[in-house]
């Protein structure tokens, strides 16, 4: 069965925008999808939360089409301290709808 | 902004024994949660708690560990007879309602190695 998947790292230069997906295809039906970003030696941090269709906020946008099996979430014009792990959070019917992350998204800006 | 904490920062153990992992959540939360990580690799989830019981458990969070609500605003997780394999960084997270995905605020985490 398939797990909740990323991407194992990206690279991007500054100014850029990047985006980054997650294959959750058996998402629990009433779940949240969520991402965290993670920095060395710290606790995850939110940067956004969405259902369905296009969310946006101060720093990211995250896009989930219909079907909810996957999910982008998307930075625009990247900084050097955008430089994380980037996490997805969903609720896996593959695993019986228990929280879930992704295997991490690792993502290097570059100047 | 209130934050999560959580105490110690590093934990040093021997294996077999017993350790005590503290959290405080925010205060007007009321969904807690503790995950692991082992260096290296993804966040896992142990186990969720609402309403003073536990709601949901990941097949790690076996017999070897338990959770606690002591008093009104601390949240421990103990580990009984440590193992070597249990070294890890563990966050606690709490969230502010009663919906398991809503958003999680994490704490700093403790490390703890087991020897």
């Amino acid at each position: 069965l398939a797990k909740t998947t990323q991407p194992i790292s990206m690279d991007s230069y500054e100014g850029q925008e990047v985006n980054i997906t997650c294959s959750h295809n058996n998402i629990a039906t009433n779940d949240y999808i969520t991402w965290y970003q993670q920095f060395p030696s710290q606790g995850p941090r939110f940067i956004i939360q969405g259902y369905k269709t296009k969310v946006t906020n101060e720093v990211a946008s995250l896009f989930i089409p219909a079907d909810r099996k996957s999910s982008t979430l998307s930075l625009p014009r990247v900084s050097l301290s955008d430089t994380a792990v980037y996490y997805c959070l969903v609720g896996d019917g593959n695993a019986g709808n228990m929280l879930t992350f992704g295997g991490g998204t690792r993502l290097m800006v570059k100047p | 902004e209130p934050e999560v904490t959580q105490t110690p920062s590093h934990q040093v153990t021997q294996m077999g024994q017993e350790v005590i992992l503290r959290c405080v959540p925010i205060s007007n939360h009321l969904y807690f949660y503790w995950y692991r990580q082992i260096l290296g690799q993804k966040v896992e989830f142990l186990v969720s708690f609402y309403n003073n019981e536990i709601s949901e458990k990941s097949e790690i969070f076996d017999d070897q560990f338990s959770v606690e609500r002591p008093d009104g605003s601390n949240f421990t997780l103990k580990i009984r007879s440590t193992k070597l394999e249990d070294s890890a960084m563990y966050f606690c997270a709490s969230s502010e309602w009663a919906q398991r995905t809503d958003t999680q605020y994490f704490g700093p985490g403790t490390r703890l190695t087991v020897l």
